[in-house]
């Protein structure tokens, strides 16, 4: 199978605190992984798209100073929410292929509440 | 990224029914992906497009490849319970080919009274 993992599950933090999502891909090596962003009942938007060992690549309308995005190796990507607001507060969802124009498998996803 | 208008936007029906939801882009696609989300889960690929005119079957699930290139539809025949869930259409962008960065429909979201 392609196993992709998500951690954590759910958090809750404060306003003005940072926060960091993890995403594993557990039984394949990923070269690129991707993060989007869902809001309840709306669809999935792409933020970024991460690859293994360079810059991520933002999407228009994504600020890359507040959503930081590293992807160090092969098999984990992190997305760090920085000086988060309430309205930061969402679904936040990776995926992760082992090439670019392969299927991507999808992370559990992670919610992310900031009060 | 180019809009993929999806619809219906929601459906209830009884179990045993079929049902049947579409895409439609401004833009023409190069693949089509259907996926299913359960609540408080990442999406699954269900079924994947590549060609135009494609008719691709995975169980009780048939989806088409416009032969446009700028819709496609997914058919669930004899609905169960588990079928519920939120249902995406989604394509790589620009014009891309396979996968790559993918633009998602609004979804579908299926109700299946028992």
């Amino acid at each position: 199978g392609a196993v992709v993992s998500q951690h954590p599950s759910r958090v809750i933090c404060k306003s003005g605190t940072s926060v960091k999502i993890e995403c594993r891909s557990l039984d394949f090596q990923a070269t690129t992984m991707f993060w989007y962003r869902q809001f309840p009942k709306q669809s999935l938007m792409l933020m970024a798209t991460s690859n293994e060992g360079s810059k991520a690549t933002y999407e228009q309308g994504v600020e890359k100073d507040k959503f930081l995005i590293n992807h160090a190796s092969l098999t984990l990507s992190t997305l760090t929410v920085t000086s988060a607001h309430p309205e930061d507060s969402s679904f936040y969802i990776c995926s992760a292929t082992r090439d670019p124009t392969d299927e991507q498998y999808f992370g559990p996803g992670t919610r992310l509440t900031v009060t | 990224g180019q809009q993929l208008n999806q619809s219906p936007q929601s459906m209830f029906i009884q179990e045993g029914e079929d049902v049947s939801m579409n895409c439609t882009s401004s833009s023409i696609f190069n693949t089509w992906l259907w996926y299913k989300q359960d609540p408080g889960e990442g999406p699954v690929l269900l079924i994947a497009l590549y060609k135009a005119g494609e008719l691709t079957s995975n169980g009780r699930l048939t989806a088409q490849f416009g032969i446009t290139r700028k819709d496609s539809f997914l058919n669930i025949s004899a609905s169960i319970p588990s079928d519920v869930g939120i249902y995406f259409c989604a394509g790589p962008y620009a014009g891309g080919t396979s996968y790559g960065k993918l633009t998602f429909g609004q979804g579908t979201i299926l109700t299946v009274h028992p």
